[in-house]
């Protein structure tokens, strides 16, 4: 069975402090790895597709790089607009031909002034 | 360009009931997908459809089924609805099968009294 893991939980950053959000998978051949935003009451908001490792992406504050077992999502200098939940998601090989994200609970990022 | 649209927005229904939920997907995508979201998770895959045909079902009961128009548009039926049916409703299309980005809609929140 696929399963993403994502840590921490919850964090809290001043205003510019970078740091990392992990994300750990375990998939049957994994075809694709997901990172998303989410606002509260709202739908996710796509930010990168990586599909192996070694493979980095960079939009604005964030990057995301990819291993064969987990994947970062580094924030610099954030602002208090970079606060949101952030989702990993995996795509397998073996989805039975279905194209189903496997998401993880989330990373809830609190950026203060 | 408009997004995913869903509707409605926000449903209250009574245990028992029977719902449906409506998405349009972005002009020219051919996936749909539907997942759930509970509060405090990630989102859950319910189905996937193609070309009006379904492509893939996640772990859910027959009480949830789907169809896709010729439009691409995509309903979501839920029957004999139970208190733990109460969650955002997310739609996501894209433009093909396979390890193409979702774009998700703003979601329909249910709630199940």
């Amino acid at each position: 069975e696929d399963q993403v893991t994502q840590s921490p939980e919850a964090l809290r950053l001043q205003e510019g402090e970078s740091s990392s959000l992990n994300c750990s998978y375990t998939v049957s051949g994994l075809r694709g790895l997901f990172w998303y935003r989410q606002d509260p009451g709202k739908g996710p908001e796509f930010l990168f597709t990586l599909y192996s490792a070694g493979e980095e992406k960079e939009k604005e504050r964030l990057k995301a790089t990819l291993t064969k077992k987990e994947s970062f999502l580094h924030i610099t200098a954030p602002k208090p607009e970079d606060s949101a939940t952030y989702l990993c998601a995996v795509q397998a090989e073996s989805g039975g031909g279905a194209d189903g994200l496997t998401f993880g609970k989330g990373t809830h990022l609190i950026i203060q002034p | 360009d408009a997004g995913v649209t869903q509707s409605p927005t926000h449903l209250i229904k009574t245990r028992g009931q029977h719902v449906t939920l409506r998405c349009s997907p972005i002009s020219g995508h051919k996936s749909v997908s539907w997942y759930q979201q509970v509060l405090g998770q990630g989102p859950q895959f319910i189905f996937q459809y193609y070309e009006k045909e379904e492509r893939g079902r996640g772990n859910f009961p027959d009480r949830f089924s789907a169809r896709q128009f010729p439009n691409y548009s995509s309903e979501l039926n839920v029957n004999a609805l139970l208190l733990g049916d109460s969650a955002l409703y997310l739609c996501a299309s894209s433009w093909d099968r396979g390890a193409y980005e979702q774009y998700f809609g703003p979601g329909t929140r249910l709630t199940v009294t």
